[in-house]
């Protein structure tokens, strides 16, 4: 089993849609948590960290539980310029390990007019 | 502010040879990690520098090995290369590895191995 586990995707929505994105991780000592996005052929770029209280920024909203272990985001009003590929990531702190993300393999989204 | 520097930006070699990668840190950074992304698939954490120290590893084998410089710099060696090492290497810098520190990511090396 992957240690994180996206939606395969793709999605394809209209601008303006609502979408959301689904997350597992497997490793309860998982810590700190992430959303990235990477742009085609780019390097991947922090959207937004994800906390147990939940949070939001603008038009994009994340949920942590971590009871169930599962991470989500969810993207409002969506533009055309959210296309991209977006990356669950988990961070596990303590014994022998910092600061060593473990990513998902990506769900790719594309908004179209 | 420079943010994180990769050199070179696109490479290609055969089966066999030997690469190094280079990065240079986000500017008051002291810690890079070096992520290997294969096409359709998310960055796998190789190993990560401190101090000039390889700190932790992940699952790649013993001809993957790094460097890091006084300056923070940092480099990626991969010994005899395989048609499956092909892919975009990444190098991510953060201050520390504290819960929560961003990692910032340069833009990549892109490797291709015939």
């Amino acid at each position: 089993r992957k240690e994180v586990e996206q939606d395969p995707g793709p999605f394809n929505v209209p601008e303006g849609a609502t979408v959301a994105f689904n997350c597992t991780y497997s490793n309860s000592a998982s810590q700190s948590f992430f959303w990235y996005r990477q742009d085609c052929r780019k390097e991947p770029k922090l959207l937004m960290s994800v906390y147990s209280s939940g949070n939001e920024d603008g038009r994009f909203t994340a949920q942590l539980n971590r009871a169930s272990q599962y991470i989500s985001l969810l993207i409002r009003d969506s533009k055309l310029s959210d296309s991209a590929t977006y990356l669950c990531v988990v961070n596990v702190y303590g014994g022998t390990s910092y600061g060593k993300l473990t990513f998902g393999q990506g769900t790719i989204l594309t908004v179209h007019p | 502010d420079a943010g994180v520097t990769q050199s070179p930006t696109h490479l290609i070699k055969t089966r066999g040879q030997q690469v190094t990668l280079r990065c240079s840190p986000k500017s008051g950074h002291d810690t890079v990690s070096w992520y290997q992304q294969a096409l359709g698939q998310g960055p796998q954490f190789i190993f990560q520098y401190y101090e000039e120290e390889e700190r932790q590893r992940g699952n790649f084998p013993d001809r993957f090995s790094g460097h890091q410089f006084p300056n923070y710099s940092s480099e990626l060696n991969v010994n005899a290369l395989l048609l499956g090492d092909s892919a975009l290497y990444l190098c991510a810098s953060s201050l520390g590895v504290a819960m929560g520190e961003t990692q910032y990511f340069g833009p990549g090396t892109r490797l291709l191995v015939l």
